[in-house]
């Protein structure tokens, strides 16, 4: 499995965008790169993900390094719905998936 | 839009009593996976099940089971429940085991006394 390394947490103003990174140094080559979000007291829900090119999609932005060594999610405009755990899963399939402490960001008004 | 759905939402168990968590999809999903989830930690799976009839453990599968009889219904089956076993269960499903979204169900919070 390939381990990942996620800041513990971050902050940001609502309307400004974010950028939460997300190193997996030992991802393999066909192992995708998931974000999925958990907003309080909910199930994680997906956010987008990708194989080696960027990737958009309404909620966010996913650039991957070029060595696929770390990816960042973008968020453009934060609100505070956006407020969540954060988490960056690299995984061939979905019983591989690891979801680990992830990132928690909070949103300031 | 019903998606995952789990009952109970919340229960508490006394050490040693057994308890099945019901999970339902309505998305024809053949994907069904169990997680749990302590306070402060990421989510770590517990069984999954690959289509009707077939299920496999994931990373923490001991004091649980599974059983798939339909695509719809993936049941956890709680056997003689331990203090350690509190924690919430997340429910999820998708299209397939290498395919889609993975769409998780509410959560159901079990505290074991």
């Amino acid at each position: 499995d390939a381990k990942t390394t996620q800041p513990n947490s971050m902050e940001s103003n609502e309307e400004e965008p974010v950028h939460l990174p997300c190193n997996h140094s030992t991802i393999s080559g066909t192992d995708y790169i998931h974000w999925y979000r958990q907003l309080p007291s909910q199930g994680p829900e997906y956010v987008i993900h990708g194989l080696t090119s960027n990737v958009n999609n309404r909620m966010a932005s996913l650039a991957i390094a070029e060595d696929r060594k770390s990816s960042t999610l973008i968020l453009h405009r934060a609100t505070l719905r956006d407020a969540a755990v954060y988490y960056c899963i690299p995984s061939f399939s979905n019983n591989d998936m690891r979801f680990g402490a992830g990132t928690r960001l909070t949103v300031k008004p | 839009n019903a998606g995952v759905t789990q009952t109970p939402k919340f229960q508490v168990l006394k050490t040693g009593q057994s308890m099945t968590l019901q999970c339902a999809q309505d998305m024809n999903h053949e994907y069904m996976s169990w997680y749990r989830q302590d306070p402060g930690m990421g989510l770590r799976l517990i069984h999954y099940s690959v289509g009707a009839g077939i299920t496999d453990q994931g990373e923490v599968p001991n004091g649980y089971n599974v059983s798939r009889s339909t695509t719809e219904d993936f049941p956890l089956r709680l056997l003689s429940a331990a203090p350690s076993q509190t924690s919430v269960y997340f429910c999820a499903s998708s299209l397939g085991s290498r395919r889609g979204t993975i769409y998780f169900g509410e959560g159901s919070w079990l505290t074991v006394v």
